[in-house]
């Protein structure tokens, strides 16, 4: 069943400590995304890769990183220095930066910071 | 820079009445808009985009470039139109899509 799996679904953190969400497609995407969504605000992009190896922030980056070493996975790590990093953060992919604006979403993960 | 607006968080109507939900844009260059769906315990998905210029599930929406403007219409409400809608912008030369805060759509029986 092709399409894009994130893990793990719910994620409990205490303050201070990184936790790594993972992501990943069997799509043969070329570009992925990440995105996180709070109530009221829609969803924001964190970070982007549009091709193995590159990747690039997005609109708030601060506190994440990211890495692309497999075309299949787009792993996000949130970081200490996150301020706020409690949210529901979606995967998604696309066959090439853009695509005619159809992006593939994964099931999201929320994150719970204690 | 970028920016999508959707006034309306929630917004209910009967089963049958029309319906529309509303989007506005602020982008310098040309647009790439899109309606995107997210019903529930489904993941989001692609509603329609302006340029195919198609009708899905019997919704419809028209770009206003002098009113910035990208509503997404349906004559009459199903009650599994129920969900939330997110309308979004492609811009950007890395061509990334910039969100609305989405607008819960009820349809009442």
């Amino acid at each position: 069943d092709g399409g894009i799996t994130q893990s793990p679904k719910y994620l409990f953190r205490k303050e201070g400590q990184n936790v790594t969400l993972s992501c990943e497609q069997n799509l043969n995407h070329d570009a992925m995304y990440w995105y996180r969504q709070d109530p009221g605000q829609g969803l924001r992009l964190i970070y982007y890769s549009q091709i193995v190896n590159d990747f690039q922030k997005g609109d708030i980056a601060e506190g994440y990183s990211v890495s692309r070493e497999k075309k299949e996975s787009f792993p996000l790590t949130v970081t200490s220095a996150q301020k706020n990093p409690t949210a529901f953060y979606l995967c998604a992919s696309s066959s090439s930066p853009g695509s005619r604006g159809e992006l593939f979403f994964g099931e999201g993960s929320r994150l719970t910071v204690l | 820079a970028q920016r999508v607006t959707q006034p309306e968080k929630l917004l209910s109507v009967f089963k049958g009445a029309p319906v529309e939900l509303k989007c506005n844009y602020s982008y310098s260059g040309s647009p790439e808009l899109f309606w995107y769906v997210q019903y529930s315990r489904q993941r989001l998905q692609l509603l329609l985009r302006h340029i195919s210029r198609e009708s899905i599930k019997g919704f419809t929406a028209d770009l206003n470039k002098g009113e910035t403007s990208f509503h997404l219409k349906k004559p009459f409400a199903q009650e599994e139109d129920s969900a939330m809608y997110y309308c979004a912008l492609l811009s950007g030369s890395a061509r990334q899509l910039t969100f609305g805060s989405g607008t819960q759509l009820t349809v009442l029986p």
